[in-house]
């Protein structure tokens, strides 16, 4: 069984430009979680999905960001524009049940630099 | 002051060696709590949930203190496989996948 994908792996852009993330959860796994980290910092949330809806976007930094989940699948997370403080490392993780930790898997994360 | 709170290390041990890795968090409504484990420019990885009775999974042992606020992991006969990030987390709730990480110790067995 296919894992949680992230795409692009890495993307270097400019301070300015756009840039749109890519998340595949686990096929049926109606959860999906946005997390970040950013350089000498913890891991933090950004939000979570049931299905298309938004549960919890109280982690998102501002209105630069805008997260999608049309059709309850996969999720695009758009950072536009694109400052120096989101470089950092975007994970996302999805899980079948509402659990707690021990049922989120976690993709292998998007390296953004912008520069 | 941060949620959950890690001595970032790095701890450098030989094999062999037993680590230990302390935490605090600072809400004492905290609810499930766990140790994940990252790999370096890998996703972070459940090692074992934690609990207030103490739980063992082979060599690793963790131990939650909820009047101090405190969570441990002890790593008994470190194996070089070993080396990787700690992170330690909770939650808020139970039943919820928003995770509150710290910001994780990094342990390096060497030969």
């Amino acid at each position: 069984e296919a894992g949680v994908t992230q795409f692009p792996s890495h993307s270097v852009i400019e301070k300015g430009q756009t840039v749109t993330l890519r998340c595949d959860p686990i096929s049926g796994h109606d959860n999906l979680y946005w997390y970040r980290r950013v350089m000498g910092k913890e891991i933090k949330f950004l939000l979570h999905f049931v299905k298309e809806s938004k549960q919890d976007e109280s982690g998102m930094p501002n209105n630069r960001f805008l997260a999608e989940r049309t059709g309850g699948t996969y999720s695009t997370l758009k950072v536009q524009p694109a400052e120096l403080e989101d470089s950092g490392v975007y994970f996302c993780a999805s899980s079948q049940e509402l659990g707690s930790g021990e049922k989120l898997f976690f993709g292998s994360g998007t390296q953004l630099s912008v520069l | 002051r941060k949620e959950v709170e890690q001595d970032p290390g790095p701890f450098n041990v030989p094999e062999g060696a037993t680590v230990a890795f302390n935490c605090t968090y600072s809400n004492s409504a905290s609810q499930s709590f766990f140790w994940y484990r990252q790999d370096c420019r890998k996703e972070p990885k459940l090692l074992m949930s934690v609990y207030s009775s103490g739980n063992e999974d082979g060599r690793f042992t963790a131990q939650l203190n909820r009047a101090s606020q405190y969570i441990s992991l002890l790593i008994r006969d470190s194996k070089l496989s070993d080396s990787a990030t700690y992170l330690c987390v909770v939650t808020r709730t139970s039943n919820t996948g928003k995770l509150i990480f710290g910001q994780g110790t990094t342990l390096q067995v060497k030969p």
